[in-house]
């Protein structure tokens, strides 16, 4: 069985430029995940879809960050514009029921 | 909201010695809790869970047993290899059908010295 695909693996880009990352979750997992998770601290939830419908955006800064899933299968999240604050290791997650299976993940740097 | 608190890192041991990494968690209800490890260059790899008070899930040598009297979720190994060094997440998911949100620590770094 596939697991999670991500890409890019990794991406550096400028303060204020855009940048896009996606996800391919693991077939007939309806919910998907994207996590932040910034050096030295562990993973935490920027967004929560059920197959196209978004169940929790709480963490999202959305003033910058977006993410769609619109057929209900792979995903995509942009920054646009990025800040150094930024920098981090982007996860995506997808699951069955409750135990998530995660990606390897895209490690963006800021400059 | 739900929390969960991990030992300082990082660790290291020598091979065969025996391991503890301490896990609290802060949640209402009871909630779902798991072990995760991140090998280096990869990505987080599911390694025990334990869905209830008193189970105990283990793997690859690896235990932890659900204690919700103390809230916590410790890590135990009886002897260690040094093909286990990694970072071990403790993380938890709220009570409830379907799919929950990981709460995840803040991760530790183990490493084995041969």
């Amino acid at each position: 069985e596939a697991g999670v695909a991500q890409s890019p693996r990794y991406k550096i880009i400028e303060k204020r430029q855009s940048v896009a990352f996606w996800c391919n979750p693991i077939s007939g997992h309806a919910t998907l995940y994207w996590y932040q998770q910034i050096l030295g601290q562990g993973p935490k939830l920027l967004i929560q879809f059920q197959n196209n419908g978004v169940v929790d955006d709480s963490q999202l800064p959305k003033d910058r960050f977006s993410a769609e899933r619109l057929k209900g299968v792979d995903s995509t999240l942009k920054i646009q514009p990025a800040k150094l604050e930024d920098s981090a290791v982007y996860l995506c997650a997808s699951s069955l029921t409750k135990t998530q299976y995660f990606g390897p993940g895209t490690r963006l740097l800021v400059l | 909201g739900d929390s969960v608190t991990q030992m300082e890192g990082p660790v290291t041991l020598s091979e065969e010695a025996f391991l503890t990494i301490n896990c609290t968690y802060t949640a209402t209800g009871y909630p779902s809790l798991f072990w995760y490890v991140q090998y280096p260059g990869e990505g987080l790899q599911l390694l025990l869970k334990a869905t209830k008070a008193d189970d105990k899930g283990s793997n690859k040598g690896f235990e932890a047993t659900y204690r919700k009297e103390t809230t916590s979720f410790h890590l135990e190994k009886g002897s260690v290899q040094v093909s286990d060094s990694a970072v071990y997440f403790c993380a938890l998911s709220d009570q409830g059908e379907g799919a929950q949100k990981l709460v995840f620590g803040q991760g530790t770094r183990l490493t084995i010295n041969p």
